[in-house]
């Protein structure tokens, strides 16, 4: 069974820096795509961003390129999502999801908070 | 980069009746293998995003077949053709042609 598990909830300060992950299991992790997903409260949902675990190559919109790092390591089938300085605007909800195309399987969401 | 605009935003429906969802893209969504990525998902209140359709008219495995998509190009619609209570949620479509991916603004199915 196909499974993304992401780390738990984050409270973070203004310019503190932040690593969350999502764990796949099930599939063969390096050979498929794992995006990552922003969805502010209640909005939409927002790409962010792209990873191909087998050769880190990496796309992001260009609403976040520069403002997260995505990454990857393929030996514990992990992909990454990382802030260097975080913002009280930072604070959503993030999706990691499988597949370039069409996005099939999601992981359940970690909940960032960023508040002084 | 690819706008998506989904309408209506918000759709109050009677149980057991029709549901129609358009989305258009700002550019062709054909992709140079000759596929359309354009796909729609669902995300009940509290929930992650789940998979409905893939391709325009793929429906995933255990997806009602009261859901069905259609379209081509840049105009693509989501039906449910009887809607039921479970299927109360927020509607995406997305593009996955072209880089970056974009997501339609959502439209909220709600029950009359």
């Amino acid at each position: 069974e196909v499974q993304l598990v992401q780390s738990g909830a984050e409270v973070k300060k203004p310019g503190e820096s932040l690593k969350i992950s999502c764990k796949g299991s099930g599939y063969t992790f390096s050979s498929s795509w794992i995006a990552w997903v922003r969805q502010m409260p209640g909005k939409g949902l927002e790409w962010m961003g792209i990873i191909y675990p087998g050769d880190s190559d990496t796309r992001y919109s260009p609403s976040f390129q520069g403002q997260v790092t995505i990454s990857a390591d393929k030996s514990i089938s992990t992909a990454y999502l990382q802030w260097s300085s975080l913002k009280a605007s930072d604070t959503a909800m993030y999706y990691c999801a499988r597949g370039g195309n069409s996005p099939d399987y999601w992981g359940q969401g970690t909940l960032v908070t960023v508040s002084s | 980069e690819v706008v998506m605009t989904q309408s209506p935003l918000s759709l109050p429906v009677t149980l057991g009746q029709p549901a129609s969802i358009s989305c258009r893209s700002s550019q062709s969504l054909v992709y140079s293998d000759g596929n359309t990525y354009l796909n729609w998902f669902q995300q009940r209140p509290g929930q992650s995003p789940r998979r409905l359709i893939y391709k325009v008219s793929n429906r995933y495995p255990g997806v009602p077949d009261r859901f069905s998509g259609s379209g081509s190009g840049t105009d693509f619609t989501l039906k449910i053709s009887r809607v039921e209570a479970e299927d109360v949620g927020v509607y995406y479509c997305m593009q996955g042609t072209h880089w970056p991916r974009t997501f339609g603004q959502g439209t909220k199915v709600e029950i009359k």
